[in-house]
């Protein structure tokens, strides 16, 4: 089964700065979305990019998507001091029925 | 309009005690899905299930776990002798049905065998 792999692990950012993160995976998919993991607590759905698209906006994210690279990227803009969180990438594969997620960033935005 | 509730949020089991875990989807989600998450790690898929059926249990450890559906009540992921490498945050997701469709997390069990 392939695992998403997010780069980097940590990121620390000032408030106002911005702040991008990396993910990738093996194989073919449907769609890739990106959630956030606040500590302790249960996963926020943020965003999903289906396979035929390049690039969705939602407020202060963007996500792209590169089928032939197989990557994507999340970028937040104008960070926040509450957007501190893990943001994870979850791939649905073709012909899977479940998510397989990566290994997160942990992102801190420093007021 | 609540959310996928689970409960207890917090557990503590001794080693060879039984775990039982329970998820309620969100209103009109059939499809329920099982996610098991380690310190630091990402979530780890363990099995996917509509009502009254098990579809895709290939992240299921084949011995001591197990998970029901019915066709009344929450979901069930049952853990039988624990040991400690069973301690985890045990996290429930459900969606109105496959197909592009995100994924709705509730809060997780965490789960502690000691």
């Amino acid at each position: 089964s392939q695992q998403g792999e997010e780069d980097p692990q940590a990121l620390s950012i000032q408030e106002g700065e911005n702040a991008t993160m990396n993910c990738s995976y093996k194989t073919s998919i449907n769609n890739l979305q990106w959630y956030r993991q606040n500590s302790g607590r249960g996963l926020v759905h943020l965003i999903l990019i289906r396979s035929n698209e390049r690039e969705k906006h939602s407020g202060r994210l963007r996500v792209t998507l590169d089928t032939s690279k197989k990557s994507s990227s999340l970028l937040i803009t104008a960070s926040r001091a509450a957007d501190t969180a893990s943001y994870f990438c979850a791939t649905e594969e073709t012909g899977a029925n479940n998510l397989f997620f990566g290994t997160g960033t942990r992102l801190t935005v420093i007021p | 309009n609540a959310g996928v509730m689970q409960n207890p949020r917090h557990l503590v089991r001794r080693r060879g005690q039984e775990a039982r875990l329970r998820c309620s989807p969100m209103k009109g989600h059939s499809h329920v899905y099982w996610y098991r998450q380690l310190p630091e790690e990402g979530l780890k898929f363990m099995v996917y299930l509509q009502k009254e059926n098990i579809i895709d249990e290939s992240g299921m450890p084949k011995e001591r776990f197990s998970a029901e559906f019915p066709k009344e009540g929450p979901s069930i992921l049952r853990i039988q002798q624990v040991v400690r490498g069973d301690s985890a945050a045990y996290f429930c997701a459900s969606s109105p049905g496959t197909g592009a469709h995100e994924q709705y997390f509730g809060p997780g069990t965490r789960l502690t065998v000691t």
